[in-house]
């Protein structure tokens, strides 16, 4: 069946540094990908989608590109900042659930 | 902005408790979703619904059941509830958005639901 799968964590980097969130899936058909993070106490909220091949999402400075070719959509920031901490999943869907990796936590340091 | 609301942040019960988690949904949406949440596990579906009074079971429906009896209302029962049922709860809704080859469907979450069965 599908599945999503990202890199554990903690990821932890210092303010200012470059963030990659690896993330890969395996599905039949041709899925839209998510990214949803999660603030501490807080539900899910949607950061970025593609929905199909070579699109890239893109959202308050984070980025992912749909790459067919890898079966990856990585997650990536050219700058961290403290309010950046959070849980990160990245989700794909073929119709109109969700299949979620199980989240990678990130901590940056000031 | 779409605004699902969850009924309680914190939840506590006694184990063999009916526990009742209400969901609503601002938006007229036709989907309908209630995930938990456990620390290394992600998210795992329990039970969706597409329709007033539809449902369909996810991945672990065992030891729950659901109600949708208005669109805009869902709602997630335990019928005994027990102590490893304490876990976050997250409900969701979604709607299909974009045409072509761009369509698919976005999921919103409520707050979440942070359950202790003791």
């Amino acid at each position: 069946g599908d599945s999503v799968t990202q890199m554990e964590g903690p990821v932890t980097l210092s303010e200012e540094a470059f963030l990659t969130i690896n993330c890969t899936y395996t599905a039949t058909g041709y899925p839209s990908l998510f990214w949803y993070v999660q603030y501490p106490g807080e539900g899910l909220q949607l950061l970025l989608k593609a929905t199909k091949a070579d699109d890239k999402g893109s959202n308050k400075g984070f980025e992912a590109t749909y790459r067919k070719e890898t079966t990856s959509f990585h997650l990536e920031k050219g700058s961290v900042q403290v309010s950046d901490s959070a849980v990160y999943f990245c989700a794909l869907s073929s119709s109109y659930k969700l299949i979620f990796g199980s989240g990678t936590r990130l901590l940056v340091r000031p | 902005d779409v605004k699902v609301t969850q009924s309680s942040r914190y939840l506590v019960k006694r184990t063999g408790e009916k526990v009742f988690l209400e969901c609503v949904q601002d938006m007229d949406h036709e989907n309908m979703f209630w995930y938990r949440q456990d620390p290394g596990l992600g998210l795992r579906l329990i039970y969706f619904s597409y329709d007033v009074k539809m449902k369909e079971k996810g991945d672990i429906p065992e030891g729950y059941s659901v109600s949708r009896e208005k669109k805009e209302r869902f709602s997630l029962i335990l019928e005994s509830a027990s102590t490893n049922q304490t876990s976050m709860y997250l409900c969701a809704s979604s709607s299909v958005v974009g045409t072509g080859r761009s369509r698919t469907y976005e999921q919103y979450f409520g707050p979440g639901t942070r359950l202790t069965v003791t």
